[in-house]
């Protein structure tokens, strides 16, 4: 049973450059999340997802592109790369209904250093 | 912004227990207090929750005063596998959009000593 699956762990880019990140769950949780966290700092969230189709920002979006064609992904695509965006970033995802307990599972984070 | 405050520190001996307090003084009606552990930059881990009456799981018990402004998670037998950060998070449970959304602060870093 993987859980929340997060690719790649670790990514060195340049200014400019674009690039996705990849995260795939298996637990067929309707809600999807990416954070980021910086050294020193709690997670912040970029863009969360509620279903297929779906997506909403969070409180620090821009620069980020998120889509959500199947309920197991939800890629995080960075267009023009800065060193601000130099981050540890988290995919998430729950499911809400009813009386569950809306617990998160998250991946193992994605390492991002823009130079 | 955060609605919970966690002391930035602690210290636990090893074996003891590690009573670690939040402040939610605005805390809602519907916000449930959540309880999750970040080990050395891993993804976070739920431990806990509850609203307005104490719980206890294998992990820990979380205790929630009776006007549910302040709560205390107790690791009743620290180890040293216990040193992390711990966030106190409030939110509401059962709807959707962004009510449902995990605010995060900074949490407090337990250091867990022989």
């Amino acid at each position: 049973n993987a859980g929340v699956t997060q690719t790649p762990k670790f990514r060195i880019l340049k200014i400019g450059q674009s690039m996705t990140l990849q995260c795939t769950q298996d637990m067929n949780h309707n809600y999807m999340y990416w954070y980021r966290q910086d050294p020193g700092m709690g997670l912040k969230l970029i863009y969360y997802s509620v279903g297929a189709g779906i997506t909403d920002k969070g409180e620090v979006p821009n620069g980020y592109n998120v889509s959500r064609s199947t309920t197991e992904d939800f890629p995080l695509r960075l267009e023009l790369a800065a060193p601000s965006q130099t981050s540890v970033y988290f995919c998430a995802s729950s499911t809400h209904s009813g009386t569950n307990t809306g617990e998160l599972f998250f991946g193992e984070g994605s390492r991002l250093t823009v130079l | 912004d955060a609605k919970t405050t966690q002391p930035t520190s602690m210290d636990c001996a090893e074996g003891r227990a590690a009573n670690l307090p939040c402040n939610h003084s605005t805390i809602s009606g519907n916000e449930y207090v959540y309880w999750y552990r970040q080990i050395h930059s891993q993804g976070p881990q739920y431990i806990i929750h509850g609203l307005k009456n104490n719980e206890t799981n294998e992990m820990a018990s979380l205790i929630i005063t009776e006007d549910r402004k302040s709560s205390t998670l107790i690791l009743p037998h620290a180890t040293l596998r216990d040193t992390a950060v711990y966030y106190c998070i409030v939110r509401v449970v059962g709807s959707g959009g962004s009510q449902g959304n995990l605010i995060f602060g900074k949490g407090t870093k337990l250091s867990v000593k022989p």
